[in-house]
């Protein structure tokens, strides 16, 4: 079974510019997750997706990050314009669903993101 | 609202010796607690789970973990380590909506 794919890898970018993560959750995952991990910091939920629905974004920073889910399978998360501290580990994760029961999270390889 | 303290953020300790990396949490509901391991350049991938039932879960590579709910702990546990164990790991709780609160993480170093 194919993992949890994203793109790019890497990408340095100055700040003021803007830049774009893509993913592609494990097929058959409805729920998909975009964690911001900073150096030396744990992750930080940024948005959780159920099938193409919005279920907690309350901890993206909404002046400057979108991300989308259309038609309830890959995802894109952009930044505009990027900040210095946007410097991070963009992981995403999804699982089958979110809830009641339990469902085990699978993260991708991450983007790793530097704003100069 | 939920937290997660881990109290290290470094742990060295040489090969073959037993580990501990401590993990607190806050939560006032009932919740799922998790340790995750990430090695060097690879996504974060799931190192043991409690849910419910039993305080002590272990994982398959030898680590250990016992949730005391009165200690509001979840501390993680090897009686033996290896070099291949050097990676960083990260305590999270879940409140059962999915979302996933870590803590800072801490980093094992494993010394020959």
């Amino acid at each position: 079974e194919a993992g949890v794919a994203q793109s790019p890898r890497y990408k340095i970018i100055e700040k003021r510019q803007s830049v774009a993560f893509w993913c592609n959750p494990i097929s058959g995952h409805a729920t998909l997750y975009w964690y911001q991990q900073i150096l030396g910091q744990g992750p930080k939920l940024l948005i959780q997706f159920q099938n193409n629905g919005v279920v907690d974004d309350s901890q993206l920073p909404k002046d400057r990050f979108s991300a989308e889910r259309l038609k309830g399978v890959d995802s894109t998360l952009k930044i505009q314009p990027a900040k210095l501290e946007d410097s991070a580990v963009y992981l995403c994760a999804s699982s089958l669903a979110a809830s009641p029961s339990y469902n085990e999270q699978f993260f991708g390889p991450g983007t790793r993101l530097t704003v100069l | 609202a939920q937290s997660v303290t881990q109290l290290d953020s470094q742990v060295p300790v040489f090969e073959e010796a037993p580990v501990e990396l401590r993990c607190n949490y806050s939560s006032s509901v009932s919740v799922y607690l998790f340790w995750y391991v990430q090695y060097p350049n690879q996504g974060l991938q799931l190192l043991l789970k409690y849910l419910s039932g039993s305080t002590l879960v272990e994982s398959i590579n030898g680590f250990e973990a016992e949730f005391n709910k009165s200690q509001t702990s979840f501390h993680l546990r090897k009686p033996s380590v290896h070099i291949s164990d050097t990676a960083e790991y990260f305590c999270a709780v879940s409140d059962r909506g999915g979302k996933l609160i870590f803590g800072q993480g801490t980093t094992l170093q494993v010394k020959p």
